[in-house]
């Protein structure tokens, strides 16, 4: 069971706009920026977002962050066929002294 | 560029032991925190342990309180995990990973390419 909570799976036509949710609580994201990362399979995570809303220098301007209170979104417009991956939303616990990653969303392009 | 590369990893039985290492190149690997993720087969991403610059401050998550020991060497720019009494639970593929704003926040962005630990008899 993830501290963070995702939806195991979401699902988009290429060119659509597509967005995944992370919960937490007042312990992680509610106190701490929300990172997120892209992970094909067989392959090492990919930073996308960091700091709730900012771009790695090289991440695609089509990916964006954000918060509010204890939930962070991921959002993806113009969905391509390389998009496809599992995401995942990490925050720092400051309960558990630790960085809490959500379960994971694996997105599908139609 | 950055480059981290891990290995040490491989089979071992229940019980066991397994040193993990992680060698920094492309930037000044004393001056930022470093640290360890892992990700069981099939699984997630989970915390592992974390390191400051000068090694003085250290947290382990759940996962290796008592079990497990990250340290450093920034004479060598290499990152390191002492893991011990290894349970079939541990099997997965272990990443070092760096934060380059040096914080706890999660943001890590560079990450090797893993190294496998199995743990089975």
């Amino acid at each position: 069971q993830s501290v963070l909570t995702q939806s195991p799976s979401a699902s988009g036509t290429p060119g659509q706009r597509v967005t995944i949710s992370c919960s937490g609580s007042s312990s992680n994201i509610g106190r701490n920026t929300v990172n997120w990362y892209q992970q094909v399979p067989g392959t090492a995570p990919k930073l996308l977002i960091y700091v709730d809303n900012q771009r790695p220098s090289g991440v695609p301007d089509r990916y964006s962050g954000s918060k509010s209170g204890t939930s962070g979104s991921l959002a993806i417009s113009g969905l391509q066929s390389e998009d496809e991956a599992d995401y995942y939303c990490a925050a720092w616990d400051h309960s558990l002294n630790a960085v809490v990653f959500g379960g994971g969303t694996k997105l599908t392009v139609l | 560029q950055v480059q981290l590369v891990e290995s040490g990893g491989g089979l071992v039985k229940p019980g066991g032991s397994l040193r993990l290492s992680c060698a920094a190149s492309g930037f000044t690997f004393s001056n930022y925190y470093m640290s360890w993720i892992r990700q069981a087969p099939g699984k997630g991403l989970e915390s592992v342990s974390y390191i400051s610059s000068n090694g003085r401050t250290i947290y382990d998550a759940d996962s290796a309180k008592g079990r497990f020991t990250i340290s450093r060497d920034n004479a060598k720019n290499s990152l390191y995990l002492q893991m011990n009494s290894l349970r079939a639970e541990d099997t997965a593929v272990y990443y070092c990973a760096i934060n380059l704003r040096n914080n706890w926040s999660g943001g890590f962005d560079y990450w090797g390419q893993g190294t496998l630990v199995t743990v089975s008899s």
